[in-house]
C-alpha cells in the first residue's frame, strides 16, 4: 500500500459545482496535511495548511481532516474555471528529518 | 516580491553536458528542498538543508550534487546529464525541518536533447 493514495481523476466539473477530492494514507505518524493547486507551468502553491482533525475553511475552501480514519479531503464550493488546475495532496511528520509525502494529484476542469 | 525564486526557468541542454540550477528564498526560512517532479506530475524530495547543513539525502545518483552557501540559498549542480533527468526540478523552503509548510519557486524546467 503507498503511503498516500489520491483519487486518480481527471475531474471535469460545471461552473458553480461543489468539489471534493481524497486523500487516504496509511502513516499514523502523519501529523500536519496540506492541500497544494498547481497551474500549469507553475509551482505548487498552499492552499491549506492544518494540524488536527477537523474542518478548516478559507473563502470557498473547506479542508477537512479525519485522522481515525487516515482520511483527508478539500472541498471547493461555487467551482470557478479559474480553479481549473491540478490539487496535491501533502502530508508529514514531525522531526527534523521529516519530509513531505506527496499524492500523486488529480486535475480538475471547471467548464464555464 | 517573489517569495522563492528559481534560475534559470528553462534549461535545454545536450546529454553528458553539467549544469547548475540556484534557487534563493526572501522568507527568512531555515530549511530549503529540492524535489523533482516527473512527466506524470509526481513530486519526489531529492535533498533537504537546514540552516546550511544536509538532513535529507534521498537516492539520489551523486551526479547531483547541492550546495547551501546561506541559508537563503539553495543550488543543485548536476554533472553528466543523461535524457532521465529531464523533469521539472523545483525549490521549496519551510520555517524548519518538519515546521510548517512548504513554500515552492516556480520550477525549472530541464531538457536533455
Amino acid at each position: 500500500q503507498k503511503e498516500v493514495e489520491q483519487d486518480p481523476g481527471p475531474l471535469s466539473v460545471p461552473e458553480g459545482a461543489i468539489v471534493s477530492l481524497n486523500c487516504t494514507y496509511s502513516n499514523s505518524a502523519f501529523q500536519y496535511f496540506m492541500w497544494y493547486r498547481q497551474y500549469s507551468r507553475k509551482g505548487p502553491e498552499l492552499l491549506m495548511y492544518t494540524y488536527s482533525s477537523g474542518n478548516k475553511e478559507d473563502g470557498r475552501f473547506t479542508a477537512q481532516v479525519d485522522k481515525s480514519s487516515k482520511y483527508i479531503s478539500l472541498f471547493i464550493r461555487d467551482s470557478q474555471p479559474s480553479d481549473s488546475a491540478t490539487y496535491l495532496c501533502a502530508m508529514g511528520a514531525p522531526g527534523a528529518n521529516s519530509k513531505l509525502t506527496f499524492g500523486k494529484g488529480i486535475t480538475l476542469s471547471v467548464r464555464p | 516580491d517573489t517569495a522563492v525564486s528559481q534560475t534559470p526557468k528553462y534549461l535545454v541542454t545536450q546529454m553528458g553536458n553539467d549544469k547548475s540550477i540556484k534557487c534563493e528564498q526572501n522568507l527568512g526560512h531555515d530549511t530549503m528542498y529540492w524535489y523533482k517532479q516527473d512527466s506524470k506530475k509526481f513530486l519526489k524530495i531529492m535533498f533537504s538543508y537546514n540552516n546550511k547543513e544536509l538532513i535529507i539525502n534521498e537516492t539520489v545518483p551523486n551526479r547531483f550534487s547541492p550546495k547551501s552557501p546561506d541559508k537563503a540559498h539553495l543550488n543543485l549542480h548536476i554533472n553528466s546529464l543523461e535524457l532521465g533527468d529531464s523533469a521539472v526540478y523545483f525549490c521549496a523552503s519551510s520555517p524548519g525541518p518538519g515546521v510548517g509548510p512548504q513554500h515552492f519557486g516556480d520550477g525549472t524546467r530541464l531538457s536533455i536533447l
